[in-house]
Parts: structure tokens; C-alpha cells; sequence
């Protein structure tokens, strides 16, 4: 199966300051996904994306569904300690979940 | 809230055993799917199970089998560990549809 390309591989920021990380595909993709794991636990969904153009917030989280249905792009605004762990992208283009494909995930450190 | 339950949260076992995985969800989902996670290679789909004592094969099958005899509960089954198995397992269940999958907390299994 194919894989998701998520940039950047791993981020080093300091708390207070904005992120920025994205996932591209060869493929198109009907729905867009971000998961987050905290250490140690499972991913949870952060926002789902249905539609080409969608930007969808949730708290400091902003995510947009690329109008070329190829990409798409995950914000944090004012990154907080809470905000560590592992950031991954997921597309589906069955309607079903059962074919998600994962990005390879972006690990996020925040300094104080 | 949905909960996914991952018997085992790590466990080392030798090359060649016989190694049970196993996962429930409370949440009378249809869909239960086994992934499993290795740095760099974000999650890969193993097998996945519509309905009870169904399954279907996902990317990432060889080496593996699953038994789904009841609905709320999906094994994985490693018939004859190899060190190649060693790796973070995680398990997720979804109402079915587009609905996003919930995950577990994971298993860490170490084959020596």
C-alpha cells in the first residue's frame, strides 16, 4: 500500500510559537484525517475533512483540505507543552475507513 | 467515550512462539482493524474485520492472522515470531461508514 508524505519529519519549536506541517499524496483522496498520539496512547482524531478547499478549526488547530484533493495542511497556533507527541495525516478515498492511509507522522517537541 | 482495550501493553516474547493479541471495544463497533507502527513508517494496516468471523487482509498481512468470534473482540494472531514483529501494535474500532476509527493504547511487543 502506498504511504503519505509528512513534512517535517520532527519539529523543535519553543512554546508560544505557531506550527506548520503538511502531508502529500499521488493519489487523491475524498477525505482527510489528523491524529494525534500523546506518548504512550493511541492516536485520537483531531479534525476531519471532507470536502476540496474545507478549513476546519478546533481550538488552536486549523486544517485545510487541498483543493487538488492531493494534500493537505495541519496548523497549531501558540504551541503549549501539551501540544508534544506524534502528528499523523490519514486519507481515505473508500468512504469506509477501511483503506486509511497514514502519514509517517511528525514528532513535536515544545520547549518552555 | 468509545473505549478500546489492548490486553497487554508490552510484552517480549521468543522466535517462533505462538503470540495472541488481544483487543476489545465496548462501543458495539462493526469495523476492528490491527495496525502496526515502526518509526518512519507512520501505521500500516495488517487485517481489518467488517462483521463478525470476517476479516479481510490489509497492506501489510504476511505472518499474520486474525479471529474475530464475537463482535466486540479482534485477535491477532503471529503464528511463529519473528524479530522482524517487533514493533508497536494498535488496534481501532469505527461505527462503520466514513466514521474515523478510535484506537487503543497499544501494544509494544518485543520478539527476541
Amino acid at each position: 500500500g502506498q504511504q503519505l508524505n509528512q513534512s517535517p519529519q520532527s519539529m523543535f519549536i519553543q512554546e508560544g510559537e505557531d506550527v506548520s506541517m503538511n502531508c502529500t499524496s499521488s493519489s487523491i483522496f475524498n477525505t482527510w484525517l489528523w491524529y494525534k498520539q500523546d506518548p504512550g496512547e493511541g492516536p485520537v482524531l483531531l479534525i476531519a475533512l471532507y470536502k476540496a478547499g474545507e478549513l476546519t478549526s478546533n481550538g488552536r488547530l486549523t486544517a485545510q483540505f487541498g483543493i487538488t484533493r492531493k494534500d493537505s495542511f495541519l496548523n497549531i497556533s501558540a504551541s503549549i507543552p501539551s501540544d508534544v507527541g506524534i502528528y499523523f495525516c490519514a486519507g481515505d478515498n473508500t468512504g469506509t475507513a477501511s483503506k486509511l492511509t497514514f502519514g509517517t507522522g511528525t514528532r513535536l517537541q515544545v520547549t518552555l | 467515550d468509545v473505549k478500546v482495550t489492548q490486553s497487554s501493553r508490552y510484552l517480549v516474547k521468543r522466535t517462533g512462539e505462538k503470540v495472541f493479541l488481544e483487543c476489545v471495544q465496548d462501543m458495539d463497533h462493526e469495523n476492528m482493524f490491527w495496525y502496526r507502527q515502526d518509526p518512519g513508517l507512520g501505521l500500516r494496516l495488517i487485517y481489518f474485520s467488517y462483521d463478525v468471523k470476517m476479516k479481510e487482509k490489509g497492506d501489510i498481512p504476511e505472518g499474520y492472522s486474525v479471529s474475530r468470534e464475537k463482535k466486540e473482540r479482534f485477535s491477532l494472531i503471529l503464528e511463529s515470531a519473528s524479530t522482524n514483529q517487533t514493533s508497536m501494535y494498535l488496534c481501532a474500532s469505527s461505527p462503520g461508514g466514513a466514521s474515523p476509527l478510535h484506537f487503543g493504547n497499544g501494544t509494544r511487543l518485543t520478539v527476541t
